[in-house]
Parts: C-alpha cells; structure tokens; sequence
C-alpha cells in the first residue's frame, strides 16, 4: 500500500488555466506538507497543515490555495498557472511536526508542465 | 537566504569507494538533521538523521558526521555500490510546532563500476 499518493502523476496545461493536485496519505499522520522541487531540484516548503489547521505558509503567490478537508487528505489549487509554476510538487506527512522522531514521509511528486 | 548549502552539486565515485557529501550551516538553533536519498521519478525517502548531541550516527554503510563547533556535518557512505546512485539531500530544522525542513542543494551520486 502506498503510504502517501498523489494524483495526478504528470500535469500538463497552458498558462492561464486552473489545476489541482489530490493529496492522501494512510499512516494515520497528523501533519501534512506540500513541497516544490525546481528544475535545479531544489526543494522547498510552502505549506504545512496540522489535523486540517494551516501552520506554515511560504512566501507563495496567493494563486496557490490549499485545501485539507480532514487530515489524511491535503489538496493544492493552482489559479492562472504561470510558466514558473513548472515544477514538480510533492506532497509530504509526519506523525506531527518534522523531528527525529517524526520524520517526512513523501509522496512521489507530481511534475506540473505548464506550457 | 540559502540557510542549509551543501556540496558538492555531483560526485563521481567507483564501486567500493567512499563517496562523502558534506553540508554546512548557519542557524545555531537548528537541533534535527536528517539525510533524505531521492531517486529519479521518486520523492525523497529518508537515510539516515542525527541529533546535534551526538557526533556520529551509523546505520549500515551510511554515517553521518557532525560538528557542532564548525555547523557542518557529513554524508559518507562506505563500500559505494551502483544501486546508490541517487540525488542525495541534508536538511535541517528547529523541532517544533510550526518546524519546516530546510533542505541543501543537493548531489547527484553516481557510482560507476
């Protein structure tokens, strides 16, 4: 069973449009992250909710809204997808905040192609 | 501000070789700092992680070094095989409600045989 899935896999839309990315995870986790990995691969935090409750919020442009219905489930709405967007977005859980104890299960990414 | 850098951004290593990837960083509150191996078409799965108390952490053929005094700490890998090629990533945060991981750069491992 796959502890963290995310859907789609591959995203590929034109500039202007509206996407979303479902995320899941089944190991009873209270927290869960959205991470984006750039070309470069660099990886960097923008969201983090805990038992549904916004905690951590990037700098991200507001066209980036995520959406926790209950705590096993963390979504990402993009609005008006810009070529920048271009990425690939992982999602992430942990038993409660990253610690040594509580480390960051993700997702296998879901690579956005704006075009 | 890039609080975490690592390097080198790739390294080359043949079977059996070590292959040491070595990160540096500011923020002195920092107390968890894991090591995360991503594979292409995959996310980052965790390797190995250490707490500032202790200077050596070991599990097989992978350690982590650190030294607190120098904020750096290390990657080595002993008895380098092909099936540990691999993107490799350190991170570090300060545990608490609101924690976030910071991540390096990167290294791209390569082990030729």
């Amino acid at each position: 069973d796959t502890a963290v899935s995310q859907t789609p896999k591959y995203l590929v839309t034109q500039m202007g449009n509206d996407k979303s990315i479902k995320c899941e995870q089944n190991l009873g986790h209270d927290t869960m992250y959205w991470y984006k990995q750039d070309s470069k691969k660099f990886l960097k935090i923008m969201f983090s909710y805990n038992n549904k409750e916004l905690i951590i919020n990037e700098t991200v442009p507001n066209r980036f809204s995520p959406k926790s219905p209950d705590k096993a489930h963390l979504n990402l709405h993009i609005n008006s997808l810009e070529l920048g967007d271009s990425a690939v977005y992982f999602c992430a859980s942990s038993q409660v905040t990253s610690s040594y104890n509580s480390p960051l299960h993700f997702g296998n990414g879901t690579r956005l192609t704006v075009t | 501000q890039q609080q975490v850098k690592q390097s080198p951004q790739s390294l080359i290593v043949q079977k059996g070789g070590i292959s040491i990837i070595n990160c540096a960083y500011e923020n002195t509150a920092f107390d968890y700092f894991p090591w995360y191996q991503q594979f292409p078409g995959k996310g980052p799965a965790l390797l190995i992680a250490i707490r500032p108390d202790v200077s050596e952490k070991k599990e097989g053929r992978f350690t982590i070094s650190f030294n607190k005094s120098a904020k750096q700490f290390s990657l080595h890998i002993m008895d380098s095989q092909p099936g540990d090629s691999a993107t490799y990533f350190c991170a570090a945060t300060v545990t608490g409600t609101a924690s976030k991981l910071t991540f390096g750069t990167g290294t791209r491992l390569q082990v030729t045989l």
